[in-house]
């Protein structure tokens, strides 16, 4: 089964911007969408949006609309998830995860990154 | 965008206890939803998805039923390792993939 390790904890100034990563292995990448869905601290989940990396398709949450951008590299096997005038609302953490793009559950999931917003 | 109420929001049982989550969708979405487990600290794990059926691993004292707008997570014997923040989660619509509120589970 695939794996997905994203990258490192981030701490980000207010207005700027943050990208983090996504690195599958072990399994198929571009036939399956990834998604993204981030939680809060002590929160509950919100999703962001996913991309299909074969066509490189993508699909945002209306909350996000504007302000998330989601890419994918098939030749490295990653996707990206950026997320620009960051605010201290944003600290949370967040997670990718495969998604078979004819259903719509999450597996597996990534270890999750860090993100913390503060001036 | 379609809303989860999951409830209860807390539950505190007994090893061995039967405990039952239900999540409840602001509008039909069918069999569209799945029940993830997180335990303190850990990445979320997939237990159900299509209402029903249970994820490749999962212990079969988990357990998931409804239709249409109704749904619930049942452990049929809880035990120490189960304890963890159940969620559900609505995939009816490719533009609204919501979760619910969360259920956190404690041994008495």
């Amino acid at each position: 089964q695939v794996q997905l390790v994203q990258s490192g904890a981030e701490v980000k100034r207010p207005g700027s911007s943050v990208k983090v990563s996504c690195k599958a292995s072990g399994g198929s990448f571009s036939m399956y969408a990834i998604t993204w869905v981030r939680q809060a601290p002590g929160q509950g989940f919100e999703w962001m949006g996913a991309i299909l990396p074969i066509f490189g398709t993508t699909n945002y949450a209306q909350m996000f609309h504007g302000r998330v951008t989601l890419t994918a590299d098939e030749g490295t096997s990653t996707a990206y998830m950026e997320l620009n005038s960051l605010k201290s609302e944003d600290t949370a953490v967040y997670y990718c995860a495969q998604m078979n793009p004819m259903a719509g559950w999450f597996d597996p999931w990534g270890q999750g990154t860090l993100v913390i917003v503060s001036s | 965008d379609i809303q989860m109420t999951q409830s209860p929001s807390s539950l505190s049982a007994s090893v061995g206890d039967r405990v039952t989550i239900t999540c409840r969708a602001s509008q039909g979405i069918t069999n569209y939803i799945a029940w993830y487990q997180q335990r303190p600290g850990k990445v979320p794990k997939l237990l159900i998805y299509a209402a029903s059926t249970l994820q490749s691993g999962v212990p079969s004292r988990f357990s998931g039923s409804g239709f249409g707008t109704d749904f619930t997570l049942t452990i049929s014997s809880l035990q120490p390792e189960d304890v963890a923040t159940y969620y559900c989660q609505n995939y009816n619509s490719d533009h609204s993939l919501t979760f619910g509120g969360g259920t956190k589970v404690e041994i008495k």
